[in-house]
């Protein structure tokens, strides 16, 4: 079976640029997580959906973070514009959807902010 | 305030060795879940365990087991007869259900050196 799929798995781009990152959930999962890991602050959890609805938002640092879930097998998470203490790896998660439901990560992306 | 701390910044261990990783937690939730998570240098990260907050019984899957203690709310992880393989990091986390279980508190991690 086929786990959380992300991509690109590596992004370098220039301040300034508009970054989407894409996710493609386990099948048959409900929710869907992002996550962000610095060396600073560690693993944070940015944003997840239930059921394609935002339920939890407090985590994306600002408005040039923005997420999407415009269906159950496809997600988005846009940062515009780009700076460099954006750089960081960026990871999926998808879980069941049930309460406290085993989260299941995706390889990551490793972006890059120049 | 629900946290987790790995007290454990780096271990070194030569193989064979047995090792235990610390994790302790914090919470005021009576409802709640604990994950080790493991990241080799690869990058990514791999489940290994969740244990609920109602069940303290130790588990054990091959040569990992986790002993889990309310009384000091710790989370301990240990690996018996390391491996070279087993060199990664290691998270340990929470989550509430008075998040609706969404929320995944991670530990800071733990650094695990097997040298051959």
């Amino acid at each position: 079976d086929a786990g959380v799929i992300q991509s690109p798995r590596h992004e370098v781009t220039e301040m300034g640029q508009e970054v989407t990152l894409r996710c493609k959930p386990i099948s048959g999962h409900n929710s869907l997580f992002w996550y962000r890991q610095t060396m600073m602050r560690g693993l944070e959890l940015l944003i997840y959906f239930n059921n394609n609805v935002p339920i939890d938002d407090s985590g994306m640092p600002e408005d040039r973070f923005s997420a999407k879930m415009p269906n159950a097998s496809f997600s988005t998470l846009k940062i515009q514009p780009s700076e460099p203490r954006d750089s960081a790896v960026y990871f999926c998660a998808s879980s069941l959807g049930a309460i406290l439901d085993t989260q299941y990560f995706g390889p990551g992306t490793r972006l890059t902010v120049l | 305030a629900q946290k987790v701390t790995q007290a454990q910044t780096e271990i070194s261990v030569v193989e064979k060795e047995d090792v235990t990783l610390d994790c302790v937690y914090e919470t005021r939730d009576t409802t709640y879940y604990l994950f080790w998570y493991k990241q080799p240098p690869s990058g990514e990260l791999v489940f290994l365990i969740r244990r609920n907050s109602f069940d303290e019984q130790n588990e054990i899957s091959g040569r990992y087991s986790w002993n889990f203690q309310k009384s000091t709310s710790s989370f301990n992880f240990t690996i018996t007869a390391s491996q070279v393989v087993d060199s990664a990091v290691y998270f340990c986390a929470l989550s509430e259900a008075q998040n609706q279980g969404g929320k995944l508190i991670f530990g800071q991690g733990t650094e695990l050196s097997v040298k051959p």
